[in-house]
Parts: C-alpha cells; structure tokens; sequence
C-alpha cells in the first residue's frame, strides 16, 4: 500500500530565507506526486505535479521540487519564501492507471510559518 | 459552476443525529471524492466514485458513514448517530476523469462539529 511521510509538522522560517518541505513516499509501483497549498480559511490548491520526465518540477509562484527515486522522496524548496506563502502544505502520491486505483494519498501536512 | 460547491460550509450538531454533507462537483467531472481533515491528522480518504463504476469506499470509518452519488453528478455524504471525533473538516474534490494523471480540483470543505 502506498503511504506519505511529511517529516516535520511544522516549520518555521525568516522572511527572504530559504525553506525545504521534507516529503516521502512508500510505494512498490510507480507514482505520480503532488505538493498541494491550503491558505487559511481556503481550500487546497495544486502547487506543482511529477508525472513524468524531468524530476525538477516547479510552480508559478517560486516553488520547485525534485522526485528522487532512489531515496523515494519528493522535498519541496523555495530559495526565499515571503509572508504570503504561510499556509500548509501537503504531499500526496498516487498511481498511475484507471478505476480505483485513481485516488490521491495525503501526507499529514507540514505548516509553513514564515515570519517578519 | 466555476469549482466544487459544498454545503453547508459549517454544521454543528448534537452527539447521536445524523448529517447530510453535499458536494456539487465541477460540471463534467466524473470523478468525486471525499477526503476528511482532522487537525494534526492530515487529509484521510473516506470515498471514490468513477463514472458507473462502483464506488471505492475503502477509507469509510465505520458503517454509520455512507455517501451517494446520484446522476454520476452531486454526491451526500450521511454521517449516521454521530460521534465527537467525527468532528472535522469534510472535503470533496472532483477531477475530469479517473486514474493517476488527472488533477484533483477541492472544494472548501463542510466543517462538522458534534458536541
């Protein structure tokens, strides 16, 4: 069975300095990977996806991340993060493939607490 | 319309009745699925519905939890004799179709408290 690990419940960071959401998967078969942002008092948000291809995938607001197979592990970075990207984040795998095979697996969430 | 509309977004109830949670998914989605998020807890998956298919109810806690998805479009989740540690966010999601590629779009959630 698949399975998530967020390794830290909660991080907290500077302003303009860098952040690394630690994210690690069980998995026998290969995976998709999500990261996923949920702001407060709003719903989750897709951040950025591997599908395939290239590991290094990156979002539109600054947000990178890099699938490592071998360490099975899909860590999340921001080389200076801002007061707005406090919020929780979680990882989230699933298979690829049809039918009941389609549901997404959620780590239980690293909250990001980015101060002045 | 333009997301995934959940109703209510608050409940509060007594221990013991039941509720009726809905999610209106996006227009075309035929994939749904409801997700509960209990503080410190992460997102734990209840259910899974795919087109005609018959439903994934593998995350469901207990038998006093069901969902429906009527005309493969809006779904109820019925939380039956409520308990205090059902107490939690419910949120639904809905994607254009079934398996690993397609991207999940959330709802805001219902939050239920039992007291």
């Amino acid at each position: 069975a698949q399975s998530v690990t967020q390794l830290d419940s909660q991080v907290p960071v500077f302003e303009e300095a860098p952040v690394e959401l630690r994210c690690n998967y069980s998995s026998s078969v290969s995976v998709y990977l999500f990261w996923y942002v949920q702001y407060p008092n709003q719903g989750l948000q897709l951040l950025l996806k591997y599908l395939s291809g290239s590991t290094l995938v990156e979002s539109i607001n600054g947000f990178e991340a890099e699938f490592n197979k071998s360490q099975t592990s899909f860590h999340l970075r921001k080389p200076s993060v801002h007061i707005s990207d406090t919020a929780e984040y979680f990882c989230a795998v699933r298979t690829p493939g049809s039918g009941n095979t389609g549901k997404l697996i959620f780590g239980q969430g690293t909250t990001l607490q980015v101060k002045p | 319309g333009a997301g995934v509309s959940q109703s209510p977004s608050n409940k509060v109830t007594e221990k013991g009745k039941d509720v009726e949670l809905r999610c209106d998914p996006i227009s075309g989605h035929t994939a749904l699925y409801w997700y509960r998020q209990s503080l410190g807890q992460g997102l734990e998956f209840l259910i899974y519905f795919q087109g005609n298919s018959a439903p994934d109810k593998s995350g469901l806690p207990s038998d006093r939890f069901s969902a429906e998805r009527t005309g493969g479009s809006v779904s109820t989740l019925t939380i039956q004799r409520t308990q205090q540690e059902d107490s939690a966010v419910y949120l639904c999601a809905s994607s254009l179709g079934a398996g690993g590629l397609w991207e999940l779009f959330f709802g805001e959630g219902s939050r239920l408290t039992v007291l």
